[in-house]
């Protein structure tokens, strides 16, 4: 079965800095999909950004980047200059190709401090 | 633009009570629906889903059920809450499986007192 682990439950950084949120999965599928999600305050969870395990380059999204490493099974999120908006509870998710369904970490609240 | 609805926002239901939580899309058509649960301190779980009208999938036994009465309505249901109900409901749409995404609902809060 699909497994998803995100060891650090609470993390703060200060503003302007750079901080790395660990994910690690377990899959035996060679064809799957991965996924950080942002769940601010307000509850609604939002995409931060996506990677499909066939590519190697790591997915970039503006502040946003991935450590993807396929062999170790890890998937790290990168927020660089962080900002006071970037405080929320972050998800790592996979899915496998041909599923509907992602398995979701526990989470990791992260505090960004001014 | 596609839009997800859902609510209530909270609720607050005695033990026993019935429950109806309902979620819609617009903006688009033949949507994927699910409906997940986020329990304190626990990641989201997947409850149920459904590809079409009628179709629905049951991930956990439980106490609720689901219904898709039209393309694009998704209702959550019980007949008689337990108190390990509570918890925070979201609602989410994807047009196809893949490196799409969800999109979610602004969830609802239930409370089983």
């Amino acid at each position: 079965a699909q497994t998803v682990t995100q060891s650090q439950p609470e993390m703060s950084v200060q503003e302007a800095e750079t901080v790395t949120l660990s994910c690690t999965y377990d899959t035996s599928e060679s064809n799957y999909y991965l996924f950080w999600y942002k769940q601010p305050p307000s509850r609604q969870m939002i995409l931060v950004i996506r990677q499909e395990a066939y590519k190697q380059q790591n997915a970039t999204e503006n502040r946003f980047s991935v450590n993807f490493q396929k062999a170790a099974k890890s998937f790290s999120l990168k927020i660089s200059d962080s900002q006071l908006g970037d405080t929320a509870m972050y998800f790592c998710a996979s899915m496998t190709s041909g599923t509907y369904k992602y398995i979701f970490g526990t989470g990791t609240r992260l505090k960004v401090l001014a | 633009s596609q839009t997800i609805h859902q609510w209530p926002a909270t609720l607050v239901q005695p033990v026993g009570s019935p429950l109806s939580l309902e979620c819609t899309v617009e903006g688009t058509s033949n949507p994927n629906l699910y409906w997940y649960r986020q329990a304190a301190g626990r990641g989201l779980q997947l409850l149920f889903y459904s590809v079409g009208i009628g179709q629905i999938s049951s991930e956990v036994p439980q106490n609720l059920s689901a219904s898709r009465p039209q393309d694009r309505q998704f209702i959550l249901s019980s007949k008689k809450l337990l108190l390990s109900d509570s918890g925070f409901y979201l609602c989410a749409w994807s047009v196809l499986q893949g490196p799409y995404g969800y999109t979610f609902g602004s969830g609802t809060r239930l409370t089983v007192v």
